[in-house]
């Protein structure tokens, strides 16, 4: 079946620093990938997605790159700040009938002012 | 104002006991989702619905049962309680036009089976 690997389970930097969250996924044909958001006490929030290959998404200063040779879509931000302090999940639908939504096992980013 | 209800938030059961948790819409989507998160398998799909009608059920225990009483509505109801079924429940809705389609989740229902 479809699947979705984070590398990163946590991540720690300091306000300012460069961000990278590397994700992998298996799927047959041509799935979306999506980045969400997870804040504590909330559900998770859309963050942005991208649908071909080479395509960029991004959002609030977060984007990822499309790359189907690589099977990846890692999210990357040039400086972090302490409010970006969330989970983040990396997920995927696949283009079955059901179009089920896969996630990852999610990344605890905490930034340090 | 929320587009997805979820009540209560938090719930405490019982083991052996039953509950129901709410989901409502208002996002007017026509395919709407469960997923449970816990420590042990963050966001794990359970259910899928579209107008009404299930399309994919990835919950092993008959256990868990949705249910849509209107195309906005999906409730899920527990029977027989464990304590392994403590976990915060999820209910998410699109629009099924295309795979690329954004999914919204609710805020969730937290649950606590002693």
């Amino acid at each position: 079946g479809d699947s979705v690997t984070q590398t990163e389970g946590q991540v720690a930097l300091s306000e300012e620093d460069f961000l990278t969250i590397h994700c992998n996924y298996s799927a047959s044909g041509y799935p979306a990938l999506f980045w969400y958001v997870q804040y504590p006490g909330e559900g998770p929030q859309f963050l942005f997605r991208a649908s071909r290959d080479k395509e960029k998404g991004s959002s609030r200063g977060f984007e990822a790159t499309y790359n189907k040779e690589a099977t990846s879509f890692h999210l990357q931000k040039a400086s972090v700040q302490e409010s970006d302090s969330a989970v983040y999940y990396c997920a995927l639908s696949g283009n079955t009938g059901n179009y089920k939504y896969v996630f990852g096992a999610g990344t605890r980013l905490k930034v340090i002012a | 104002d929320p587009k997805i209800i979820q009540k209560p938030k938090y719930l405490v059961a019982v083991t052996g006991s039953e509950k129901i948790l709410i989901c409502e819409q208002y996002l007017g989507h026509n395919a709407m989702y469960w997923y449970r998160q816990s420590a042990k398998k963050p966001l794990e799909f359970m259910f899928s619905y579209s107008y009404q009608k299930l399309m994919d059920n990835q919950t092993a225990s008959s256990r868990f049962q949705p249910q849509s009483s209107k195309k906005n509505h999906l409730d899920l109801q527990i029977t027989a309680l464990k304590p392994d079924d403590s976990a915060t429940y999820f209910c998410a809705s699109r629009d099924r036009g295309s795979s690329a389609e954004t999914l919204y989740f609710g805020s969730g229902t937290r649950l606590t089976v002693l």
